[in-house]
C-alpha cells in the first residue's frame, strides 16, 4: 500500500485564508517532500523536511513534522486563487531494495476562490 | 519545468499502435524515472534509471518498455496498450537515485496525456 496519505482529499477556501493539509505515514522516513501539481500538469517540489527537523519554513509555506505520530502538515498562508493545485506529500521509506524510493499520497485538491 | 521536456504533451493511440514517450532533462543529473498518474489514484513508479542503467522496474507489464540511451534521454515505447492504460504519463529526474541519509529532490515534467482507444 502506498506511504503517504493526504488530508483533506479536498480543501475549498477563500482568498486570504490559511490552508492545513496534513499527511500520514506508515514506515520510518529519512525525510518527507511535499509536491505542488497544476491540472494535467507535472509535478512541483515545494519543500524537503529532513526526520531529525520539526518544522521548515519556506516563503508562505510552513511544514511541520511529528515522526512520534508519524505525520506532517502543510500550512499555506494568506491563500490565493493561484495556490490552487493538487498537493502531495512523499516519503522515502526504505522497503526492502528500493532505496531512495519516493511513496506518494493520493494528493489534497485545493481550491482557493477570489 | 525547462528543466524537464517531455513530448508529446498529449498522444491518442489505438491498442494495435506503437508509439513513443521522450523525456529530456537539461539538468545534469544522474537519475531518471517514469511514473504513471491515473485518476483517483496515488503516483505509481514504473520504472527507475541510474546512470542509463535500470534499476527498478515496478512490476510494469512488457507492453510497457523503458530505454535510457545516455544520462539526458529517457523514452517509453508503447505497444500493444489497454485502454486502462489511459493515464498522464511523467518523467523525472534527480541528482542521484539514492543516498544515505534520503532521497533527492525529483523534478518533474509536464507530462505527456496518454489515451488508448
Amino acid at each position: 500500500s502506498q506511504q503517504g496519505e493526504e488530508d483533506p482529499q479536498a480543501l475549498s477556501i477563500q482568498e486570504g485564508e490559511n490552508a492545513t493539509m496534513n499527511c500520514s505515514y506508515k514506515t520510518s522516513i529519512n525525510n518527507l517532500q511535499w509536491y505542488r501539481q497544476n491540472s494535467g500538469r507535472g509535478l512541483v517540489h515545494l519543500i524537503l523536511i529532513r526526520s531529525n527537523e520539526r518544522e521548515k519554513h519556506s516563503g508562505r509555506l510552513r511544514v511541520t513534522l511529528d515522526t512520534s505520530k508519524k505525520s506532517s502538515s502543510l500550512l499555506i498562508t494568506a491563500s490565493r486563487a493561484a495556490d490552487t493545485a493538487s498537493y502531495f506529500c512523499a516519503t522515502d521509506a526504505r522497503r526492502g531494495s528500493t532505496l531512495g524510493r519516493l511513496y506518494f499520497g493520493r494528493g489534497t485538491q485545493l481550491t482557493v476562490w477570489p | 519545468e525547462t528543466g524537464v521536456t517531455q513530448t508529446p504533451r498529449h498522444l491518442v493511440m489505438g491498442m494495435t499502435n506503437k508509439k513513443s514517450l521522450k523525456c529530456e532533462q537539461h539538468l545534469g543529473h544522474n537519475a531518471m524515472y517514469w511514473y504513471k498518474q491515473s485518476a483517483k489514484k496515488p503516483l505509481e513508479l514504473m520504472f527507475v534509471y541510474s546512470l542509463e542503467e535500470r534499476v527498478e522496474n515496478n512490476s510494469v507489464p512488457s507492453r510497457f518498455s523503458p530505454e535510457c540511451p545516455n544520462s539526458s534521454h529517457l523514452f517509453l515505447h508503447l505497444h500493444t496498450l489497454q485502454p486502462e492504460d489511459s493515464a498522464l504519463y511523467l518523467c523525472a529526474s534527480s541528482q542521484e537515485v539514492a543516498r544515505w541519509g534520503g532521497t533527492d529532490t525529483q523534478y518533474f515534467g509536464p507530462g505527456t496525456r496518454l489515451t488508448v482507444l
